[in-house]
């Protein structure tokens, strides 16, 4: 299981781009790269994950770089609403258990 | 699509008496379900996972006595807190996963033990 590390809390200004870095040196080849989000008192939300090419979607661009050894989720102009813990994982699939870290505490401040 | 319910989304109980959980996949078969929990101001632990009709796998120091789990249909699986103490209070939260490659989270069940 790979072990991801992330910064424990991080702000930014409502309207700007947010990003949220992930370190997960031990990643094996086959494992995904997975972003959730969790607001308080609710569950996990799913945001967007890859394995080696950079993702977008309507929620968040994910930046893998070339080594697979870290990654940044991008939430381009982020809102109040977006204020929550965000957690980086991997797994070889979705039947593959996911380990959680600390993950990061976002604010959005306005 | 993808939506994942528990029930009930909160319970309080006394101190030995057990407490079932119920996690549907509403729009979708998951062959697979993974129960977690997670402690105030803390991160989702990991307790078991759980493929339909087969036995769950508990992660280490889980007591699986304590914790049952069946899956016994692609869209329904359950958590039976057995003898529930005060320790046990905290919110469980269960995930699923079908044909998609990610796995989905429910909306959680806060469980207090009185």
């Amino acid at each position: 299981d790979a072990k991801t590390t992330q910064p424990p809390s991080m702000d930014c200004a409502e309207g700007r781009a947010a990003n949220l870095p992930c370190n997960h040196s031990t990643i094996s080849g086959n494992e995904y790269v997975y972003w959730y989000r969790q607001i308080h008192s609710q569950g996990p939300q799913y945001i967007i994950h890859g394995l080696k090419n950079n993702e977008t979607n309507e929620m968040a661009s994910l930046i893998i770089t070339e080594d697979r050894k870290s990654s940044t989720l991008i939430l381009p102009h982020a809102t109040l609403r977006d204020t929550a813990v965000y957690y980086c994982t991997a797994g070889m699939d979705s039947s593959y258990k996911l380990i959680f870290g600390s993950g990061t505490r976002l604010l959005v401040r306005p | 699509g993808a939506v994942v319910s528990q029930h009930p989304s909160w319970v309080i109980c006394k101190s030995g008496t057990s407490v079932k959980i119920e996690c549907r996949s509403l729009d979708f078969q998951a062959t697979t379900m993974f129960w977690y929990r997670q402690f105030p101001k803390q991160s989702l632990m990991l307790m078991a996972t759980s493929n339909e009709g087969s036995k769950a796998t508990y992660e280490q120091g889980v007591e699986k006595d304590k914790f049952l789990i069946n899956h016994a249909s692609l869209t329904l699986s359950t958590l039976t807190v057995t003898s529930a103490h005060p320790e046990d209070s905290s919110f469980y939260i269960c995930s699923a996963t079908g044909q998609q490659e990610t796995q989905y989270f429910g909306p959680g069940t806060r469980l207090l033990v009185l």
